[in-house]
Order: structure tokens, then sequence, then C-alpha cells
């Protein structure tokens, strides 16, 4: 199985603070790399697929970059509604996909 | 409007079964290959099986293999988890996920509780 790595584990930022969680495969996985957001309470939403695809509906400040291995989501200002863990998840093997741990982001 | 509604979670006991349903509305069901995601209580995401829209390629997670049977009813829309074996470790909150064209989950439910305890 493909492993992924996700840092930092969790974060606090203020309101407006540009955010940036990392997510790392044990092997090549490019271009297929998803970012998922999950509220507290509530069920996981797509924000991202394919490295750097915004999906339909999630704001401008959301952005993903990366190829290989190595892959970044940035929140270039942090809002009160991001609040929530956020998932990198990889596609690359069909239909035996892999999540990173998670990243926890609260407000300062 | 597309939407996922499971059903079919509950309390059962170590060795017992249990069979999720997933209904759908407003896609062509056939053309998306479908998915079972489980959150453990405070846990991460974890896939743990999926089949392609066709149902002729099915695939599972090495913690339910040989356990659980994934399914779907093309004619009824519906997606469908036999479990079997339940142990302890399968507690979780069980999502229904569809598949986009990139092989991301691009519509969720909200999920159906199973918890499995003596």
């Amino acid at each position: 199985d493909i492993q992924m790595t996700q840092s930092p584990s969790s974060l606090s930022a203020s309101v407006g603070d540009r955010v940036t969680i990392t997510c790392r495969a044990s092997q090549s996985i490019s271009p297929f790399l998803n970012w998922y957001q999950q509220p507290p309470g509530k069920a996981p939403k797509l924000l991202i697929y394919t490295v750097s695809t915004l999906q339909s509906g999630v704001p401008s400040r959301f952005s993903g970059s990366g190829s290989g291995t190595d892959f970044t989501l940035t929140i270039s200002s942090l809002q009160p509604e991001d609040v929530g863990t956020y998932y990198c998840q990889q596609g690359y093997i069909t239909l035996a996909w892999t999540f990173g741990q998670g990243t926890k982001v609260e407000i300062k | 409007e597309m939407q996922l509604l499971e059903s079919g979670g509950g309390l059962v006991q170590p060795g017992e079964s249990l069979r999720l349903s997933c209904a759908t509305s407003g896609f062509t069901f056939t053309n998306y290959a479908m998915n079972w995601v489980r959150q453990a209580p405070g846990k991460g995401l974890e896939w743990v099986s999926g089949i392609s829209g066709s149902a002729v390629n099915t695939f599972y997670a090495d913690s339910v293999q040989g356990r659980f049977i994934i399914s779907r009813d093309n004619s009824r829309n519906t997606l469908h988890l036999q479990m079997n074996s339940l142990r302890a470790e399968d507690t979780a909150l069980y999502y229904c996920a569809k598949a986009n064209d990139y092989w991301s989950f691009d519509l969720w439910g909200r999920g159906t509780q199973v918890t499995v305890s003596s």
C-alpha cells in the first residue's frame, strides 16, 4: 500500500493567516493527489483533486501544489469557517486508495 | 441535486453480520465507481471497499478482505455493503462515497454508525 504522511498533525492560526499543510507519499503518485475538508461533526468534502484543481464551489483561497511524492495545501487567508480536519488522499492505485492521518486546523 | 443516504447501521455483537445500504439520486449511477469509507471514533478516514460502475470489479482493504462484500443494484441506484464476522475494530461511522473521473470522492453521504460490542 502507498503510505500518506501529513504534517503538521494540528495547527492553530489567526483569522487572515496563510496556512500550509504538507502531504508526503511513500512513492510517486502524480497527479493523483486529492484534498478533503471535514468540518467538526460533518462528512468530508472534496476541496482539490489531481493536485491543484479546485472542486466546484470551493473558495479560491484554497490552492494545491506539488509533484512526485510531495504536495501542499494552502489556505491563503484563514477564515472561521475553515476550522476542521484536512486529509490528503492518493488515487494512484485504482480502488486501493489511502488517506493521510489528517491535520486539525483551529482558530487562535 | 446529487445525494447519498446511508442506512442499516446499528449495534451488533462480535461475529455477527450487518448489511449497509446507500440510496443515491441526482446522477447517472451506473457511470461511476462507488465506495465505502469509514471513520473510527476520534480517528481518520479509511477506505474500505469499492465497486466499478458495471459491478464487474470489486476491491477491498486488507482489513476487511474475506469478511465484507460490496455490491450494487444499478436498477435501483443503490449500493450495499454486507459485513460478516464483525469485530470490535470495525466500529466506525461508515460513509458512502461516489468516485469521480479523477479517482477522488466528490460526493459523500452523512454516514451510518456501526458499533460492534458485547
